[in-house]
């Protein structure tokens, strides 16, 4: 299995400031994405992150708002810009590969609250 | 479009009380994944299952088994002899086999379990 590291696990944000979360997979993976767990909600697809090209957002989800990147197959950043109080969530990074077993792995999320 | 249905918002129960949770899902491909992941108050996802749309043998782990039905599109989870460390939020999901990878997971809205001491 592959182990995911984010961080920070949780911070407190002013509102209009932006925060870069990080994710780190200890093996290659194809497949990386950022979901948005709102309180008491289930997990939305914010994107997939793509080696070396632009991520795919899904609907509702703009790049000037969560712009990310992923340099290479084991690091990816997404940056929650501009925050306000209803971006208040848990962000889940995960990694999935493209052949063999397929498990998707998640980090254990970043906490972020904005005031 | 892919979706995935949990129905039940909320269960609570009596430790050692057996509960099944409920998962329905659609989809239009032939070849998908279908996910159980537990999420404890820390707020970890916690995998539990992966079943492929191949395998319809039900699985038993301890004191978890999985009730896949292609028939009926549904994939329930049951918890035997509950215990107070299940109470969580239990999430179904889905994922669809794309020609390019495996796509990203479709989430259900969970149910969350209380079990009662």
């Amino acid at each position: 299995s592959a182990v995911i590291s984010q961080k920070p696990s949780r911070d407190i944000c002013q509102r209009g400031t932006s925060l870069t979360i990080q994710c780190q997979v200890d093996s290659q993976v194809t497949m990386m994405f950022w979901y948005r767990q709102q309180p008491g909600q289930s997990l939305t697809l914010i994107a997939t992150a793509n080696q070396g090209s632009e991520a795919t957002y899904e609907s509702g989800f703009v790049i000037d708002k969560f712009p990310i990147s992923r340099p290479n197959l084991t690091f990816s950043t997404l940056t929650v810009s501009n925050m306000s109080p209803e971006d208040s969530s848990i962000y889940l990074c995960s990694a999935q590969r493209t052949a063999g077993r397929a498990e998707a792995f998640f980090g254990q999320g970043t906490r972020l609250t904005v005031v | 479009a892919q979706k995935v249905t949990q129905a039940q918002t909320e269960i609570s129960v009596v430790e050692k009380e057996d509960v099944t949770l409920d998962c329905v899902y659609e989809t239009r491909d032939t070849t998908y994944y279908l996910f159980w992941y537990k999420q404890p108050p820390s707020g970890e996802l916690v995998f539990l299952i992966r079943r492929n749309s191949f395998d319809e043998q039900n699985e038993i782990s301890g004191r978890y088994s999985w009730n896949f039905q292609k028939s009926t599109s549904s994939f329930n989870f049951t918890i035997t002899a509950s215990q107070v460390v299940d109470s969580a939020v239990y999430f179904c999901a889905l994922s669809e086999a794309a020609n390019t990878g495996r796509r990203a997971l479709t989430f259900g809205s969970g149910t969350r379990l209380q079990v009662q001491p």
